[in-house]
């Protein structure tokens, strides 16, 4: 069974701190590790696909990367419009068309 | 930019009714889906669709629920007779191909409220 941890639970910084979130996994063979941030009462929003270890991608003030075993959300001086649910997925060979999320990181970016 | 709607926005039902869900996929995607997510809980895949077949569903996706492509633009979700369990954000996604750089694209959510 394809299992997705992410922490921490919730993140609090100040507009200009930088930081990472966490997402760990134990898949069945990865076919792809999606990033999506989702707002209050909305649904999640694509970000990043990730294949491969080694892999990186970049928008804005977002990073993804990714090892055999985690991958990190880096977020590089953060503006209170970043404050969101990060959410964590995997798609693996056990599930042909599925995603398994993780329950995800609450950032909160204070001005 | 190309999106997913749903409708309704929020319902709320008696315990046994039977609920509707609606949704209208992304023009030229083929691959639709449902997840829920119960309130401070993860994202849950429900079921997946393709080629007027489930292609994929879970352990919560059992005789209560069913899903149904009418027409060419709609992609409902049925629950036959709710539970106060099946209280949840209920999400539907829709996917131009299952291989290689599959991005779901997700609606903004039914919220279902079972008393």
């Amino acid at each position: 069974e394809d299992q997705v941890t992410q922490s921490p639970e919730a993140l609090r910084l100040q507009e200009g701190e930088s930081s990472s979130l966490n997402c760990s996994y134990t898949v069945s063979g990865l076919r792809g590790l999606f990033w999506y941030r989702q707002d209050p009462g909305k649904g999640p929003e694509f970000l990043f696909t990730l294949y491969s270890a080694g892999e990186e991608k970049e928008k804005e003030r977002l990073k993804a990367t990714l090892t055999k075993k985690e991958s990190f959300l880096h977020i590089t001086a953060p503006k209170p419009e970043d404050s969101a649910t990060y959410l964590c997925a995997v798609r693996s060979n056990s599930g042909y068309s599925t995603l398994t999320f993780g329950k995800g990181t609450m950032l909160l970016v204070s001005p | 930019e190309p999106e997913v709607t749903q409708t309704p926005s929020h319902q709320v039902t008696q315990m046994g009714q039977e609920v509707i869900l609606r949704c209208v996929p992304i023009s030229n995607h083929l691959y639709f889906y449902w997840y829920r997510q119960i309130l401070g809980q993860k994202v849950e895949f429900l079921v997946s669709f393709y080629n007027n077949e489930i292609s994929e569903k879970s352990e919560i996706f059992d005789d209560q629920f069913s899903v149904e492509r009418p027409d060419g633009s709609n992609f409902t979700l049925k629950i036959r007779s709710t539970k106060l369990e099946d209280s949840a954000m209920y999400f539907c996604a829709s996917s131009g191909r299952v291989s290689g750089a599959n991005v779901l694209t997700f609606g903004a959510g039914s919220r279902l409220t079972v008393l």
